[in-house]
């Protein structure tokens, strides 16, 4: 079944801890990208990727990091989590930006 | 900055009535736009897309129109359905490859 997998979906974790949110597709898609959603703001892109190794900062990068050494996966990692990073956190792919986007089941993120 | 938005944050219509729901959006370059439906508890799902060289794309029950000239898009539900509830976004792709997301409208469907 072609999906988009996040790991975990939800997570309580401490200000400073760092974590790391997983992502992995299995439809060989090279555009992959990191959203945050929180409540009247809609959805905001954090980081994006084109391909493997190329990696692009979106409308709110700080406090993120992302990797892509593979296709299929592209990790979110909060080196230093604070409060304000606390969101539910969406992965999706596509096999290009303008082709159809493929939505994770999403990762709820509390930093106390 | 660039910037997608919904007109209205909620809408109810009757089941069987058409809806409408309204997108604006500020960069004249975006050349790509969606329309996302998003379930209570789920990701966003795809529902239609439409380029900038289109005006109108028709699927099933669902229509999308694009206004270049008062960067306007609009999503169209027809024989609207309960299971058509939902919150509904707009979404624009820039030149330089990055998303922006409308703040999205609610849609209530009352049987």
């Amino acid at each position: 079944e072609a999906q988009v997998t996040q790991n975990p979906r939800y997570l309580i974790t401490v200000t400073g801890k760092k974590l790391t949110v997983t992502c992995s597709q299995n439809m060989n898609h090279e555009y992959m990208s990191w959203y945050r959603q929180d409540p009247g703001l809609g959805l905001r892109q954090i980081y994006y990727s084109m391909n493997v190794e190329v990696t692009d900062k979106g409308d709110v990068p700080e406090g993120y990091k992302v990797s892509r050494k593979e296709k299929r996966n592209f990790p979110l990692i909060l080196e230093s989590p604070s409060p304000n990073q606390t969101s539910l956190y969406f992965c999706a792919s596509s096999l290009r930006p303008w082709e159809t986007q493929y939505f994770g089941p999403g990762t709820r993120l509390l930093v106390l | 900055g660039e910037s997608v938005g919904l007109h209205l944050p909620t809408l109810s219509v009757q089941e069987g009535d058409n809806s409408i729901i309204n997108c604006a959006y500020s960069n004249s370059a975006s050349d790509y736009f969606i329309w996302y439906k998003q379930e209570s508890g789920k990701g966003p799902q795809f529902i239609i897309d439409i380029r900038s060289n289109m005006d109108k794309r028709q699927g099933q029950r669902v229509t999308v129109l694009l206004n270049k000239t008062v960067k306007h898009l609009s999503l169209q539900i027809a024989a609207t359905q309960p299971g058509d509830s939902a919150v509904y976004f707009c979404a624009g792709l820039n030149t330089g490859n990055q998303f922006y997301f409308g703040t999205g409208t609610s849609l209530t469907v009352i049987p």
